[in-house]
């Protein structure tokens, strides 16, 4: 157990739902991090929050958004998603944004 | 542009055996290498990680190198086991005030019995 959770694990959803994943830090980060995982490619870093402020936003479609209330939790906001959009969903805190990530779990979403 | 490129693609391997992954990179400036190990259906793990003044660095079975002139890192796997299958990802940090990280593909490595 790394101490980051994420929920749910797994989810399927509609294109024209509205999804919301969660992820959960134990470790006292000040750093949240958002990377889709795609099959056979790199991770891709999608949102990164410091101290409950976005800093880095990497082109995603507005089909994708974020909320960081705290320094603990952060949510991935989703709705009228395309199939392209399944994928591994992986959450991650560092200490601050120049230490080792540790990654939560994952979520398995599949848009139908 | 920063890359990372790793290889085999996949890998399978009879339990027992040793093996050694591949990573190279054209990231600068360069700040450490990170190996990742990820199972299936979950997140990445750390491994090792590897500073520009770093040859080897060993954890358990697995032993990472680095030459930072030719910009390589290896992975070698020793006397495999069947819960060393997994995906292995290579992460090169670049020192840019605000470290940036470049992911590789990862190399998918299948342990048989």
């Amino acid at each position: 157990e790394t101490g980051v959770t994420q929920t749910p694990r797994h989810l399927v959803m509609g294109m024209t739902n509205k999804k919301s994943l969660k992820c959960e830090q134990h470790l006292g980060h000040n750093a949240m991090y958002w990377y889709k995982q795609s099959a056979k490619k790199p991770l891709e870093l999608m949102f990164v929050y410091s101290l409950e402020e976005r800093v880095e936003n990497n082109s995603v479609p507005s089909r994708f958004s974020p909320e960081c209330p705290n320094s603990s939790h952060l949510f991935l906001h989703l709705h009228t998603l395309q199939p392209e959009d399944s994928a591994l969903y992986l959450c991650a805190s560092s200490q601050d944004l120049l230490y080792e990530q540790y990654f939560g779990p994952g979520t398995r979403l599949t848009v139908t | 542009k920063n890359q990372v490129e790793q290889s085999p693609q996949s890998l399978i391997i009879l339990e027992g055996k040793n093996c050694t992954l591949q990573c190279n990179y054209t990231v600068s400036p360069f700040s450490n290498l990170r190996w990742y190990k990820q199972d299936t259906g979950r997140g990445p793990v750390s491994l090792t990680i590897m500073t520009f003044s770093e040859n080897t660095k060993s954890n358990g079975r697995y032993t990472a190198t680095l030459d930072a002139d030719t910009k390589q890192s290896s992975l070698h796997i020793t006397a495999s086991q069947l819960s060393d299958s997994a995906s292995y990802i290579c992460v090169v940090s670049s020192d840019t005030g605000r470290r940036a990280l470049t992911f590789g593909s990862g190399t998918r490595l299948q342990v048989q019995p």
